[in-house]
């Protein structure tokens, strides 16, 4: 099983929908990252989490860290054709891992938005 | 303009034969990483370096090598490949713990 599981795995709305991405661990996460790539393309950094608790917004898209730090969520408001894309989110699953740059990744969230 | 270059973009390869996927980075970055992304795998990580000289296997190190002789540069070498080893490769390169990781364009590997 994945040790990190994103939901849900995909995602069609209508556009200027509101949506929720899950990202979840049995494991304690030392640094939450969010992605947003393109189909074949690379990744976009969008934030990044470290505090229980914390929350970060850029433009239309916020994103938080549960306090257990075990769960964070994207959330996009008014969605807009140009949030499509699959959404990604990266953790360090241990103290060190943040110190050394091992990341772990969920399968990704594939969000389709109509016109 | 700051980024993560990795080429070539594309490649056919056949069964056996050496290869080297080259990664530079222009941003001093310490941390580098390798990583594939395969249909319902998700994004794995192959190998990743703290700085030169520093690496480490990540979860999916097995037919492949790294080297980091210079703090820029992170090659992937694929020592004998294999048709598992066809996947979309991509390069990432962060300053330290706390910033996000620059991800390159990709390479996509098939080997036949």
């Amino acid at each position: 099983s994945q040790e990190l599981e994103q939901s849900p795995q995909s995602l069609i709305v209508q556009e200027g929908k509101n949506l929720t991405i899950n990202c979840t661990s049995s494991k304690t996460l030392y640094g939450l990252y969010w992605y947003k790539q393109k189909y074949g393309e690379g990744l976009i950094f969008l934030m990044m989490l470290q505090k229980g608790g914390e929350e970060k917004s850029h433009e239309k898209i916020t994103a938080k860290l549960d306090e257990k730090k075990q769960q964070s969520s994207l959330h996009i408001t008014a969605s807009q054709p140009s949030h499509a894309g699959i959404y990604l989110c990266g953790a360090a699953l241990n103290a060190g891992g943040t110190s050394y740059g091992k990341l772990t990744f969920g399968q990704g969230t594939i969000l389709t938005v109509h016109p | 303009e700051a980024q993560v270059t990795q080429n070539p973009r594309y490649l056919i390869t056949v069964t056996g034969k050496k290869l080297t996927v080259t990664c530079s980075q222009n941003m001093n970055h310490e941390y580098m990483s390798w990583y594939r992304q395969d249909p319902g795998l998700g994004l794995r990580q192959i190998y990743y370096s703290m700085n030169v000289e520093v690496t480490d296997k990540g979860d999916v190190p097995e037919g492949y090598k790294v080297s980091r002789k210079e703090k820029r540069n992170f090659p992937l070498i694929l020592e004998s490949p294999s048709p598992n080893q066809t996947s979309l490769y991509f390069c990432a390169s962060s300053f330290h713990q706390g910033y996000g990781y620059t991800f390159g364009s990709g390479t996509r590997l098939t080997v036949v």
